[in-house]
């Protein structure tokens, strides 16, 4: 089991705002890092740090956190959107070892 | 462009071993950490293993220690998975990616993942 845990599926309304959480111990010490997968295709990196996004990320897409909770945010979601989204953080004990959350469906309706 | 690309997937049955291949391109390959990550079908992403810069260190996660060796060869810009004792719950697209140099355990660049099944 994850020790990052995420919400299965999530739903929001085209042009609308939706919030992804994540939660878990590590997350006090390290932020989580947040990508996108679509059907088929290997998982793009979107936020990471702070709130950073890579080059060609729309800036629709920001992130947070507070306490144990890391939060991905997309303010008016496109259709295109619509795809798993992961976070993950270094694990709990703080080893150079990667941990995800188990994903979280995204629908844009 | 940073490119990987991973190779070496297939069918193997159960206790067989098999190794992964991945070959970097597009920057400065011995610079970065580099992991490897896995998709079971359907399911969610787990994190594999992992292999600094210069080889010094490694880390594996609890279900594989003991079982696969992370390496590289820095003067061919590849990355390698040895998956030996492989079990059907090793069954997975595995997924070569580098680690960024801006935030740790971010991986920034990603393969196309090659698909490994074990069966009899």
């Amino acid at each position: 089991s994850s020790e990052l845990t995420q919400d299965p599926a999530v739903s929001v309304a085209l042009g609308q705002t939706v919030r992804i959480t994540c939660q878990g111990d590590s997350l006090r010490s390290y932020y989580a890092s947040w990508y996108q997968q679509k059907p088929g295709q290997a998982p793009v990196l979107v936020i990471y740090g702070k709130n950073n996004r890579p080059s060609g990320i729309p800036d629709r897409f920001s992130g947070s956190s507070s306490g144990n909770t890391a939060s991905l945010t997309i303010t008016g979601a496109q259709a295109e959107d619509e795809a798993d989204y992961y976070c993950n953080s270094r694990d709990s004990s703080g080893n150079h070892k990667g941990v995800f959350g188990g994903g979280t469906k995204l629908t844009v309706l | 462009q940073v490119q990987l690309v991973e190779s070496g997937g297939g069918l193997v049955k159960p206790g067989g071993s098999l190794r992964l291949s991945c070959a970097a391109s597009g920057f400065t390959f011995s610079d970065y950490y580099m992991s490897w990550i896995r998709q079971a079908p359907g399911k969610g992403l787990e994190w594999v293993s992992y292999i600094s810069s210069s080889s010094s260190y490694t880390n594996y996660a609890d279900s594989v220690k003991g079982r696969f060796t992370i390496s590289r060869d820095n003067a061919k810009n590849s990355l390698y998975l040895q998956m030996n004792s492989l079990r059907a719950e090793d069954t997975a697209v595995y997924y070569c990616a580098r680690d960024s140099m801006l935030s740790s355990e971010t991986f920034d660049y990603w393969g196309q993942g090659t698909l490994v099944t074990v069966s009899s």
